[in-house]
């Protein structure tokens, strides 16, 4: 998986409550990339940064929130889970922005209850 | 797995035989594209990659056909194996729009021994 770790693989939550997950590499690149899989989606872009402290919002990113204070580790966070948010989460990293491939983490499985 | 959706589409093929899958993309402004394959519990994996200004571009029992003008994608594996069972997706980039990579819902291969 590229040198790219999340944490934690699998949980489960209560509505209402906040949730971060944590994505590290030890890659140094420069772009990291939040997303989430459902079934009869394709793959869709919550947030990503281009640098410490530098993100910016994808297409699905409304109750959730990014921090990225170190190169390696890129925090997402979903200020109050609701069941919509139970999905696959999956962390990427890029070398470069233009036209450049994505390395994939493990993924985390979260439910929301 | 989590990558499988309820309506999937799937190709069925025997050991030994070569894959074809599809993807039509959604936008000609496009200039970079990617096939990734997910096996069941694990994140994406890049296989191969293609420029705009390119049609054919051939990997390790791999090859990318790109058709610009009725926005076509095809990836050939040739003498599928088993461990080829997977989903593999597209994805493209817009050209100017950065790394923010825009996914299909993907094609489940199913190798049959």
């Amino acid at each position: 998986d590229a040198g790219i770790t999340q944490s934690p693989r699998h949980k489960v939550t209560e509505t209402g409550t906040p949730v971060t997950l944590r994505c590290h590499q030890t890659e140094n690149h420069r772009y990291m990339y939040w997303y989430r899989q459902d079934p009869g989606h394709g793959l869709r872009l919550i947030h990503y940064s281009y640098g410490v402290k530098d993100t910016d919002k994808g297409e699905v990113s409304d109750g959730y929130s990014v921090s990225r204070s170190k190169t390696e580790d890129f925090l997402l966070t979903l200020e109050s889970a609701t069941s919509s948010q139970t999905s696959v989460y999956f962390c990427a990293i890029s070398e470069s922005l233009m036209e450049a491939e994505q390395y994939f983490g493990p993924g985390t499985r979260l439910t929301v209850t | 797995g989590e990558n499988v959706g309820l309506h999937l589409p799937t190709l069925s093929v025997q050991e030994g035989d070569n894959s074809i899958i599809n993807c039509a993309y959604s936008n000609s402004a496009s200039d970079y594209f990617i096939w990734y394959k997910q096996e069941s519990g694990k994140g994406p994996q890049f296989i191969i990659d293609i420029r705009s200004n390119m049609d054919k571009r051939q990997g390790q029992r791999v090859t990318v056909l790109l058709n610009k003008t009725v926005k076509h994608l095809s990836l050939q594996i040739a003498a599928t194996q088993p461990g080829d069972s997977a989903v593999y997706f597209c994805a493209e980039n817009l050209r100017g729009g950065g790394n923010k990579l825009t996914f299909g819902t993907g094609t489940q291969l199913k190798v049959e021994l």
